[in-house]
């Protein structure tokens, strides 16, 4: 079963405004890290945070991470239409090498 | 340049033809791992290795084999192919198991 779930599915933005998607996951996490991935392409990682971290930043990208919640957030500001890309969110429960996908969120950016 | 290779990068072919999916990586990483992406599941994880000689199942392991014989490589096998492998398959390598992963740019199969 996955263990993360990004919401929402699919988001449609115009360029300069933010985009926030978010990640829920069901067990105790190591860090989660969060990847993009352009149509049909390798994904590519954007950022990690670990458990033990509530906030990091990357750019234009902000990720905050709620423990508590089993819950975390990706924010784009100031979206470009480069930007256009499936954004996955990836827990690791362990330090084993198990590594969980969310389904993804499609995020669409128009000039 | 640092990179992950896939191959082949398209195969058409029919069910039970066993196939390999060649993976290799050029920055020395210890942790390798295959995964599969289908439409609306994200990517779920076949099989990881966090050495050479040392493998281990993911999620969906069944109909898959692997083998960590060089630190490079980590070959998928899939000995007796059938239609629900049809996927898109992406090789990935990190330092240790933990970290970031660097993807390959994925096969497409297609198992008729």
């Amino acid at each position: 079963s996955q263990q993360g779930e990004e919401d929402p599915q699919a988001l449609s933005i115009q360029e300069g405004e933010n985009a926030t998607m978010n990640c829920s996951y069901k067990t105790s996490i190591n860090n989660l890290q969060w990847y993009r991935q352009n149509s049909g392409r390798g994904l590519v990682h954007l950022i990690l945070i670990r458990s033990n971290e509530r906030e990091k930043h990357s750019g234009r990208l902000r990720v905050t991470l709620d423990t508590s919640k089993k819950s975390s957030s990706l924010l784009i500001t100031a979206s470009r239409a480069a930007d256009t890309a499936s954004y996955f969110c990836a827990t690791r429960t362990d330090s084993w090498g198990k590594l969980q996908f969310g389904a993804g969120t499609q995020v669409v950016v128009t000039p | 340049e640092a990179q992950v290779t896939q191959n082949p990068r398209y195969l058409i072919t029919v069910t039970g033809k066993k196939l390999t999916v060649t993976c290799s990586q050029n920055m020395n990483h210890e942790y390798m791992s295959w995964y599969r992406q289908d439409p609306g599941l994200g990517l779920r994880q076949i099989y990881y290795s966090m050495n050479v000689e040392v493998t281990d199942k993911g999620d969906v392991p069944e109909g898959y084999k692997v083998s960590r014989k060089e630190k490079r490589n980590f070959p998928l096998i899939l000995e007796s192919p059938s239609p629900n492998q049809t996927s898109l398959y992406f090789c990935a390598s990190s330092t240790r198991g933990h970290q970031p992963q660097h993807f390959g740019d994925g096969t497409r199969l297609s198992i008729l």
